[in-house]
């Protein structure tokens, strides 16, 4: 069965760089988006953004919102995927999500997420 | 605010059916041809429940239904039951994006 776990830190300082991995068992990474979700309390869910590995190249995609400051890599030996998000604020404290994608769209499993809080 | 517009919450008794509607409010959502709905419980991750409009994944009870009807999409639960009080998102294309609605509380009474 499939499962995908978040790791990371709970606690980030502002202005810093937040560094989350997503480890994926049970699934090759051929031909899925990889995905990553995020929820802000009491805000509904945010789609940060994901990388795809078809035709075994990888290429990602990410919410217009955050895209100078996020990036997202995937390592197929260490089976896992990355997210790196640059210059926190406060806005950024939420629980986030990774996610495995048949589509864009159609997220099929997903992990228990993870708490960031941006705090000095 | 959302490029997909939902209700804030719904609410029905055990037995009823009720609806929420995912309506598309920005031209940067597509047509809505293709739409997931995601069940959120307090606490939990989201669930996949609908993808492509009205397909359910395995082991999703046929309770649940998908529809669209032009810039509207909807999400049916008919025979309400308590394990369905949960938070419910709509998700589709925006341009090269995805998007999520902005959710929906079901209550149950």
């Amino acid at each position: 069965q499939v499962q995908l776990q978040e790791t990371g830190p709970g606690l980030v300082k502002p202005s810093e760089t937040l560094s989350l991995t997503c480890t994926v068992s049970g699934s090759s990474f051929s031909n899925y988006y990889w995905t990553w979700i995020r929820q802000s309390p009491g805000k509904p869910l945010e789609w940060v953004g994901y990388i795809d590995y078809i035709d075994y190249t990888g290429s990602s995609n990410y919410n217009p919102s955050l895209k100078s400051r996020v990036a997202i890599s995937l390592d197929t030996s260490k089976k896992h995927f990355s997210l790196t998000l640059t210059s926190v604020t406060a806005a950024d404290t939420a629980l986030y999500y990774c996610a495995r994608g048949v589509t864009m769209i159609h997220l099929d499993v997903w992990g228990i997420g993870t708490t960031v809080t941006v705090s000095s | 605010q959302s490029a997909l517009t939902q209700p804030r919450s719904v609410s029905g008794s055990p037995g009823q059916s009720v609806s929420i509607s995912c309506t598309r409010s920005s031209s940067d959502v597509g047509d809505l041809t293709y739409v997931s709905w995601y069940q959120q419980h307090p606490g939990k991750a989201p669930k996949l429940i609908i993808y492509d409009v009205t397909k359910r994944p395995s082991g999703v009870p046929d309770r649940f239904s998908g529809s669209k009807s032009g810039n509207t999409a909807s999400l049916t639960i008919s025979g309400l039951q308590a394990q369905d009080e949960a938070d419910y998102y709509c998700c589709s294309y925006a341009g090269s994006s995805t998007v999520f609605g902005g959710g929906t509380e079901l209550t149950v009474l």
